[in-house]
């Protein structure tokens, strides 16, 4: 996987509203999408992997899906809270290899 | 469970001299550890994969003689920066995987070096 983009960059949502952003890869040799929670000053935090078409993954209000005949994975926030704010990456591997290949991430702001 | 460290956090030094940065699984075996650099507005950058007890992977455009990775145990890693220079100064971050399939990188906190 040479090139994983993320988009937006950055977004700004009300406390309690519900949001998604997007990362897209190229879909030839996909093996695996991975999704990291990054707050300052903190480790990245690892929230989902995944690897089948069609995958739906949650953990608490976070949940993504992958589709990986079409390239994209979204990631979803139900009920907004401030503790959300952080960098969201996500990175791709190839198959038969273990290394990942990081977006620019997309930067979380809940607004109170 | 899953917890990587990484020191030190933050270090400035003079151009010319060398820093060593630590990697280390707290609370798991690490067979395989990765070393990362993210400049400024860009995406983490893989520099090298290294596995215990053997020399690390460099990726293209990486210089080996520069960034002298050593994974002496499953445990711990080290980065030394060599003869650093201005360009040199950017953020640096450690992975850790166990030996599982299917599994994800676990991540250290980071080091911020600055050459002056």
């Amino acid at each position: 996987i040479l090139n994983v983009e993320q988009s937006p960059q950055s977004l700004h949502v009300q406390e309690g509203d519900s949001t998604n952003f997007t990362c897209s890869f190229p879909s030839s040799n996909f093996y695996a999408l991975h999704w990291y929670r990054w707050e300052t000053a903190k480790s990245p935090e690892a929230l989902f992997v995944m690897t089948l078409n069609g995958d739906e993954k949650k953990k608490g209000r976070i949940s993504a899906t992958l589709n990986t005949k079409e390239g994209y994975s979204y990631l979803y926030i139900k009920g907004s809270q401030p503790e959300d704010s952080a960098t969201y990456l996500c990175a791709g591997t190839d198959f038969g290899n273990e290394k990942l290949t990081f977006g620019t991430g997309t930067r979380l702001t809940i607004i109170p | 469970g899953a917890v990587v460290s990484q020191h030190p956090s933050r270090v400035i030094c003079k151009s010319g001299t060398s820093v060593k940065i630590e990697c280390r699984s707290l609370d798991f075996q690490a067979t395989t550890m990765f070393w990362y650099r993210q400049f400024p507005k860009q995406s983490l950058m893989l520099m090298a994969t290294s596995n215990e007890g053997s020399k690390a992977t460099y990726e293209q455009g990486v210089e080996k003689d520069k960034f002298l990775i050593n994974h002496a145990s499953l445990t711990l890693s080290t980065l030394t920066v060599t003869s650093a220079h201005p360009e040199d100064s950017s953020f640096y971050i450690c992975s850790a995987r166990r030996f599982v399939v299917g599994e994800t990188q676990y991540f250290g906190p980071g080091t911020r070096l600055l050459v002056l």
